[in-house]
């Protein structure tokens, strides 16, 4: 069974400081790696997406993660955050075709002035 | 990029009333149509894939006669809650894929906030 570990619930940044993410899968093949980001009562948005080739993937709003075999993870970071970056991050793992994702259970970041 | 639309975005009804969401792939044929329930400060749990022309495949712990999914076509999947309770309060959320392909990018809706009274 694929699953997902946030090991971090809630973390603050201030803004300008550099951000990193930690996610954690488990699956029996290769992975499609993905990071949302959810804005209160809205739905999600595709920041990045890991299918294959580079490791270290480059998103949208200026984030990157690196899939990182050898540990099961794919680490989200920024390298200066932006107060609008405040919101709740998900990752999640999928192996295409029909089959669905499984999110891991959320970061909420907030972001100090 | 591909947009996936629910309607309504917000729904209030009354306890024993059942309430439709409806989720439309606007600009490609989705033959897979997934739908997900969010709890306040939870992550989406699966509830259900939804399949064209077949009946859905439902996840463990979810009621197939309380969530009704029909999937009639390539672009529209419905999720009906029948017989509210508040407890059934939630986001519901669906995503669709573009056909089979293998490098599949879910393409999420807005969302749907049903509050049961």
């Amino acid at each position: 069974a694929q699953s997902v570990t946030q090991p971090d619930i809630h973390i603050t940044v201030s803004e300008g400081a550099s951000l990193e993410l930690r996610c954690n899968y488990s699956y029996g093949a290769t992975p499609y790696l993905f990071w949302y980001v959810q804005s209160p009562g809205q739905g999600l948005q595709l920041l990045l997406k890991y299918f294959s080739g580079d490791t270290l993937v480059q998103g949208i709003k200026g984030f990157e993660a690196e899939f990182k075999r050898s540990q099961s993870s794919f680490n989200l970071r920024k390298p200066s955050v932006h107060w609008s970056d405040a919101a709740e991050y998900f990752c999640a793992v999928g192996g295409g075709g029909r089959r669905a994702l499984t999110f891991g259970s959320g970061t909420r970041l907030q972001v100090q002035p | 990029g591909a947009v996936v639309s629910q309607h309504p975005s917000r729904v209030i009804c009354k306890s024993g009333t059942s309430v439709k969401i409806e989720c439309r792939s606007l600009d490609f044929q989705a033959t897979t149509m997934f739908w997900y329930r969010q709890f306040p400060k939870q992550s989406l749990m699966l509830m259900a894939t939804s399949n064209e022309g077949s009946k859905a495949t439902y996840e463990q712990g979810v009621e197939k006669d309380k969530f009704l999914i029909n999937h009639a076509s390539l672009t529209l999947s419905t999720l009906t809650v029948t017989s509210a309770h508040p407890e059934d309060s939630s986001f519901y959320i669906c995503s669709a894929r573009e056909g089979p392909k293998l490098s599949g990018e879910l393409f999420f809706g807005e969302g749907s906030r049903l509050t049961v009274l």
